[in-house]
């Protein structure tokens, strides 16, 4: 298993343009999310899915859009980007989006990162 | 409403020697689970220790346990015999049962002095 694999590792962009972070697992994971990790501030949730075609809103979404059309892929797009979105962006995975069942089916699995440099 | 705090940006502990981080937490639902994670300078994740709101006893593995105060609403981490791999950022998370996002406390950064 490759696990959770995130694209790009590292990206500049200009105030106002647009541009996909990847998430993929390959774990039939369930349960998919992003958060952005800034100083300070610890992870912050800004959207995450319980399943193919469900998504919601984390602590922070505004300016962010995510679909889940597959098991395996959790995208999120940055509309029109700002100095703000500057960050480093986890995306993570676990089985199941319960507490039910074994401890091993709600442990996230978390990619390498995304580190986004807004100028 | 969700929430988790850890209130020590930065820690100190002698190698060998023990180090608590606190974590602190609120919730209305009555089944959720606790999660510590450390984050090396590397960057990744790392998952260290679960415990359940109904477990009876406090989670252990190997030279980490928590130390579970429900009525309080602590989880705090206890790291035994600290070794120089241990100086990373930790971070406290919660998941509450009837929600299943996984929410993160500011996180707490160690270091381990020889």
């Amino acid at each position: 298993n490759a696990g959770v694999t995130q694209t790009p590792k590292f990206q500049v962009l200009k105030t106002g343009q647009s541009m996909t972070l990847q998430c993929a697992q390959d774990m039939n994971h369930e349960y998919m999310s992003w958060y952005r990790q800034d100083p300070g501030m610890g992870l912050r949730l800004i959207h995450y899915s319980v399943g193919a075609g469900i998504t919601d809103q984390g602590e922070v979404p505004n300016g962010y859009n995510v679909s889940r059309s597959t098991t395996e892929d959790f995208p999120l797009r940055l509309l029109s980007a700002a100095p703000s979105q500057t960050s480093v962006y986890f995306c993570a995975s676990s089985y199941s989006s319960s507490l039910a069942g074994d401890q091993a089916s709600y442990e996230q699995y978390f990619g390498p990162g995304t580190r986004l440099t807004v100028t | 409403a969700q929430k988790i705090t850890q209130t020590q940006p930065g820690m100190f502990v002698q190698e060998k020697e023990a180090v608590t981080l606190d974590c602190t937490y609120d919730t209305s639902d009555p089944s959720y689970g606790l999660f510590w994670y450390k984050q090396p300078s590397s960057g990744e994740m790392i998952f260290l220790i679960y415990q359940g709101s109904y477990d009876q006893q406090n989670a252990t593995e190997g030279r980490y346990s928590l130390n579970f105060q429900k009525a309080r609403k602590s989880a705090n981490l206890v790291i035994s015999a600290s070794q120089l791999g241990d100086s990373a950022m930790y971070f406290c998370a919660m998941r509450e049962h009837r929600r299943s996002k996984l929410i993160f406390g500011q996180g707490t950064t160690l270091q381990v002095k020889p």
